[in-house]
């Protein structure tokens, strides 16, 4: 069966300090991944999504960018926390060749506070 | 206007109750439709996917008007463990990427 693991659960983090948030999948090959975050009473919204290994594709303009060096390993980063970089961070994987109908499955999340 | 829009709420109902959730989305190419569960401080996860007849799980049932955009879910015989917030996602985009309402957040009273 497929896993998804994500690290670390916490992370609390000084304005202009940089992030590092991994993501790895287990259990499948080539994964759709993506990055959402949730903001304190907000929806889910989509940050970065990859297809495949390099491919990274942005929805949103900000402060964070994502990479995918190996096919089941997704990374969030920054060089510079803002405030408004705090939330709740999900990655999520979907079955490849599958994706307009199959449903999302999510990491355990990382919540981060930048102080 | 959202893409996808749900009743703000939040629901407070006593257990056994019977509540209704209601979703609407702007993207009329949407092929796939969910519902998930989040519950507090945790990541979503996959309640059900709705499909054009209708579906049912259980205590569950899912519908979708594709004329109105429209995606409804039933909760019967609600109990303690169903007070959660309840996410209607519908595909957009050109990757067919899920597009997340805000949640309905759900509270079963004894």
């Amino acid at each position: 069966s497929q896993t998804i693991h994500q690290w670390p659960a916490t992370l609390v983090q000084p304005v202009g300090s940089p992030l590092s948030l991994e993501c790895t999948v287990e259990g499948t090959s080539n994964p759709n991944l993506y990055w959402y975050r949730q903001a304190a009473g907000r929806g889910l919204q989509l940050l970065f999504y990859s297809v495949g290994i390099g491919q990274i594709s942005s929805e949103v303009p900000q402060n964070l960018s994502a990479s995918r060096p190996q096919d089941r390993q997704f990374i969030l980063s920054s060089k510079k926390l803002l405030l408004s970089d705090s939330g709740f961070y999900l990655c999520a994987w979907r079955g490849w060749g599958l994706s307009y109908n199959s449903p999302l499955h999510f990491g355990n999340g990382t919540r981060l506070t930048v102080t | 206007r959202k893409e996808v829009e749900q009743d703000p709420g939040p629901f407070n109902v006593p257990e056994g109750a019977t509540v209704a959730f209601n979703c609407t989305y702007s993207n009329s190419a949407s092929q796939s439709f969910f519902w998930y569960r989040q519950d507090c401080r945790k990541e979503p996860k996959l309640l059900m996917s709705v499909y054009s007849s209708g579906n049912e799980d259980g205590r569950f049932t899912a519908q979708l008007n594709r004329a109105s955009q429209y995606i409804s879910l039933l909760i019967r015989d609600s109990k303690l463990s169903d007070s959660a917030t309840y996410l209607c996602v519908a595909t957009g985009g050109s990757q067919g990427n899920l597009i997340f309402g805000k949640g309905t957040k759900l509270s079963v009273k004894p």
